[in-house]
């Protein structure tokens, strides 16, 4: 099993470009989220999803979108990137049962630069 | 509001003992895990409490007080791949993840 996997793992783009990042999870997991992770600092949550076709904002969710057509993949939009949203960004999935069962696994991220 | 606290840094020696506490303000709880990220990986779980008391799991074990709202990572016999930042992560009523800002743990000789 490959777990979770993001492409693209580095990417540098232009203020106002737009970008796709993608998630692959093939542990038949119901929940997935992707978060963001400043220097020095912990993982923000930005959008998540409880099931195929259905999203949620998480923390921090201005500046992006989420879509989940397919139970192993979510997908985080940039629309219109800006230097803030310099960051590398983590997507992980779990089974969402409660207790122990909800442990997180993480993809490997994917590093932004917006110049 | 939420809120996690956790010092920033933690520097220990090879072999010893050490205790990384954090406390927490979340508006629900659902439990407290601890997760393991080495500099340029992606974090990996260590551990979850649920309830009062102490998780064991080899050389890491980790504790909760719901009462006083706060919890610790014990690692023990230390080695030198356990530098690593460590961040505890509330777990809320919608199984979401609150994370801390983590701390940084260097492991010298």
């Amino acid at each position: 099993n490959a777990g979770v996997t993001q492409t693209p793992k580095f990417r540098v783009l232009k203020t106002g470009q737009s970008m796709t990042l993608l998630c692959a999870q093939d542990m038949n997991h119901e929940y997935m989220y992707w978060y963001r992770q400043d220097p020095g600092m912990g993982l923000r949550l930005i959008h998540y999803s409880v099931g195929e076709g259905t999203t949620a904002k998480g923390e921090v969710p201005d500046g992006y979108n989420v879509s989940r057509l397919k139970k192993q993949n979510f997908l985080l939009g940039l629309e219109s990137a800006a230097p803030s949203q310099t960051s590398v960004y983590f997507c992980a999935s779990s089974t969402g049962t409660s207790g122990i069962g909800n442990e997180q696994f993480f993809g490997p991220g994917t590093r932004l630069t917006v110049l | 509001g939420q809120s996690l606290e956790q010092p920033s840094e933690v520097t220990a020696v090879e072999g010893a003992i050490v205790q990384i506490n954090c406390t927490y303000q979340t508006s629900g709880f659902y439990g407290l895990s601890w997760y393991q990220q080495h500099d340029g990986g992606a974090p990996t779980f260590l551990s979850y409490n649920g309830l009062d008391g102490l998780e064991e799991t080899g050389r890491f074990s980790s504790f909760l007080s719901r009462s006083d709202s706060y919890g610790y990572l014990l690692l023990q016999e230390l080695q030198m791949k356990d530098s690593a930042s460590y961040f505890c992560a509330v777990m809320d009523s919608s199984y979401k993840l609150i994370f801390g800002s983590g701390t940084r743990l260097l492991v010298r000789p």
